[in-house]
């Protein structure tokens, strides 16, 4: 079992739609929790840190379920521009070593 | 504003073959690592380092070596080249343990023939 999943998609939704990823971590002592957005043939960037208390940053929202360790990411009113590649991203214990899943790839058409 | 700055952008490469991929941040961050990305398998951790002088074996460490001898510098080096490391290259640094975002260089894009 990989340490981190993701479902690889393609999730096809029209502007507008909401859509959520959700994104497994094996290692229940992990400590840190992030999302990364990473465009076609480009390297990825941060997107937002995942807290406990769930977390929103304009049409995005991150959440963190310990119990029953996933995290997820919701995008309210899609936008064309948010046609990316998601990528969770699972801190170990220690701080040491990020893990990252193999990403969520979103198309948003018009 | 530079960052991290991987050098080549491209290679091509012979089986047999060594290089060295070179990874450089100008954040004063204590932490870097290099990925390897294929295609359905996301990123997948070669090395990492905590600091100068101290490296760790990733998830896929055979076939790479590294060294950090400098804050700034953190090569990846290729003993002898295989088609199976025909890859895109990533180094990451980030701050510290406490601040763990990871920030990433351009990318390598490495094919052995």
């Amino acid at each position: 079992r990989k340490e981190v999943e993701q479902d690889p998609g393609p999730f096809n939704v029209p502007e507008g739609a909401t859509v959520a990823f959700n994104c497994t971590y094996s290692n229940s002592a992990s400590q840190s929790f992030f999302w990364y957005r990473q465009d076609c043939r480009k390297e990825p960037k941060l997107l937002m840190s995942v807290y406990s208390s769930g977390n929103e940053d304009g049409r995005f929202t991150a959440q963190l379920n310990r119990a029953s360790q996933y995290i997820s990411l919701l995008i309210r009113d899609s936008k064309l521009s948010d046609s990316a590649t998601y990528l969770c991203a699972v801190m170990e214990t220690g701080g040491f070593k990020t893990i990252f899943g193999a990403g969520t790839r979103l198309f948003v058409k018009a | 504003n530079a960052g991290v700055t991987q050098t080549p952008k491209f290679q091509v490469l012979k089986t047999g073959q060594s290089m060295t991929l070179q990874c450089a941040q100008d954040m004063n961050h204590e932490y870097m690592s290099w990925y390897r990305q294929d295609p359905g398998m996301g990123l997948r951790l070669i090395h990492y380092s905590v600091g100068a002088g101290i490296t760790d074996q990733g998830e896929v460490p055979n076939g790479y070596n590294v060294s950090r001898s400098t804050t700034e510098d953190f090569p990846l080096r290729l003993l002898s080249a295989a088609p199976s490391q025909t890859s895109v290259y990533f180094c990451a640094s980030s701050k510290d343990r406490v601040e763990n975002i990871q920030y990433f260089g351009a990318g390598t894009r490495l094919s052995v023939l």
